[in-house]
């Protein structure tokens, strides 16, 4: 693969509940970024982490939402009470610092019924 | 968010023939990057442009870079079966400090055998 595991890789929940959602990139790159994709879109940037600092969160739709990289490699998405429009493929990518290419994981499928 | 017009939407070609699809933009990019997404799966990274009009090619996949820092093209020759996918192109602006990428809406190309 690219190099960046995504867990789990399918999640469906009800309104309402509360989701995480698991990146873990090989070592060695500091850079990580989470993305929305829609149907039929190309993804959305989300939120950027350079080492276990958000350095860029711009992206997040609302206060629902956050993340963390606590130990500057592993990152969890965290969604709060759950709406049907969080229904989308979430993922993550790892890059270096000072570079431009990202590569990607599989993504998660989350699924709001 | 704000995203790349990409064209076209969708195309269906013969097996053998040669695709172009291109990118703009309103706003001036420092770096372009084509990605591939299968179903199921990640953007995997194909090509990525630094300059402006610089001319890359990865095997039967050629990209540039627009003169004027707002579109870039990808053309692919020779097309097999295997080159079924979503094609998205990604840029980071000039303003962009933090390397996220903005994405256009995708091109789906199906080849007839």
């Amino acid at each position: 693969g690219a190099g960046v595991s995504q867990t789990p890789s399918n999640k469906v929940t009800e309104k309402g509940k509360y989701v995480e959602l698991r990146c873990d990139p090989i070592s060695g790159h500091t850079a990580l970024y989470w993305y929305r994709q829609s149907l039929g879109q190309g993804p959305e940037f989300l939120i950027y982490f350079q080492g276990t600092g958000a350095a860029d969160d711009s992206g997040l739709p609302n206060d629902r939402f956050f993340a963390v990289r606590p130990e500057g490699s592993v990152s969890t998405l965290k969604i709060q009470r759950t709406e049907r429009g969080d229904s989308a493929v979430y993922l993550c990518a790892r890059g270096l610092a000072g570079r431009s290419e990202q590569f990607f994981g599989p993504g998660t499928r989350l699924t709001v019924l | 968010g704000q995203q790349l017009n990409q064209s076209p939407q969708s195309m269906f070609i013969q097996e053998g023939e040669d695709v172009s699809m291109n990118c703009t933009s309103s706003s001036i990019f420092n770096t372009w990057l084509w990605y591939k997404q299968d179903p199921g799966e990640g953007p995997v990274l194909l090509i990525a442009l630094y300059k402006a009009g610089e001319l890359t090619s990865n095997g039967r996949l050629t990209a540039q870079f627009g003169i004027t820092r707002k579109d870039s093209f990808l053309n692919i020759s020779a097309s097999i079966p295997s080159d079924v996918g979503i094609y998205f192109c990604a840029g980071q602006t000039a303003s962009s400090n933090t390397g996220k990428l903005i994405f256009g809406q995708g091109t789906t190309l199906q080849v007839k055998p």
